[in-house]
């Protein structure tokens, strides 16, 4: 079965850090780029960060560049978020997921491209308060 | 970066409608459009990608449409198991933004 759990959520206080982890099992982990989406209450979904198959390339929200950083282990087939400087407003459920790749038949081959996330885990729980 | 927004926010509706949901890219994201459904307390479910592509499993009742900024998503029917929140997201650039969300409710 195809699957991705998070753990490593919890409380923290303003100004803390902590690890999320995601465990993916069922499919080629190293061959996926993978994203965390995270949700504060009652609010919609925030796209955080994604990473390629390898590592080497890694995006960001604006709102966490410089205090996050995500990070995985294809041996492990873990992907990581290492969040520092944490606010009130990182406050989430936070989700990995896998971004879906597709064939593309073009003029001159094929090309393997991405759009969507296809495989989602249960999401950790992440408050920061005092 | 790219913004994404939905309309309307609610859609007040009963079983067996036909629902329509807009989605506007701030610029054009060709057809690097994805559609999801969530219900309360769930993880996001992947519907359609490539803005019309129908994912596995899903029913054919959900469909996609649009290219450019401006993208639809329609239920032909709409079943009781179908009241939740859908959203709409971008893979045009490695910035995947999300759009707001539209509840779907009961009329």
């Amino acid at each position: 079965e195809v699957q991705l759990v998070e753990s490593g959520g919890g409380l923290v206080q303003p100004g803390g850090s902590l690890r999320l982890s995601c465990e993916a099992s069922g499919f080629t982990f190293s061959n996926y780029w993978m994203s965390w989406v995270r949700q504060a209450p009652g609010k919609g979904l925030e796209w955080v960060a994604n990473i390629n198959q390898d590592g080497s390339d890694k995006y960001y929200v604006d709102s966490v560049k410089g205090r996050f950083t995500l990070s995985r282990d294809n041996a492990r087939n873990s992907l990581y978020l290492q969040m520092n400087s944490l606010r009130v407003e990182d406050t989430a459920v936070y989700y990995c997921a896998r971004e879906k790749q597709f064939l593309e038949y073009l003029l001159y081959g094929t090309k393997t491209s991405y759009c969507g996330m296809d495989v989602w885990g249960q999401g950790t729980t992440v408050t920061v308060s005092s | 970066d790219i913004q994404m927004t939905q309309s309307p926010s609610t859609l007040s509706v009963s079983v067996g409608d036909r629902v329509t949901i807009s989605c506007r890219a701030s610029q054009s994201i060709g057809s690097w459009l994805a559609w999801y459904q969530q219900k309360p307390g769930k993880a996001p479910k992947l519907l359609i990608y490539r803005a019309s592509t129908l994912e596995s499993g899903v029913p054919s009742r959900f469909s996609g449409s649009g290219s450019g900024t401006e993208f639809t998503l329609t239920i032909s029917s709409l079943q009781p198991d179908d009241f939740a929140i859908y959203y709409c997201q971008h893979s045009k650039s490695y910035f995947r933004t999300f759009g707001q969300g539209t509840k779907v409710e009961i009329k």
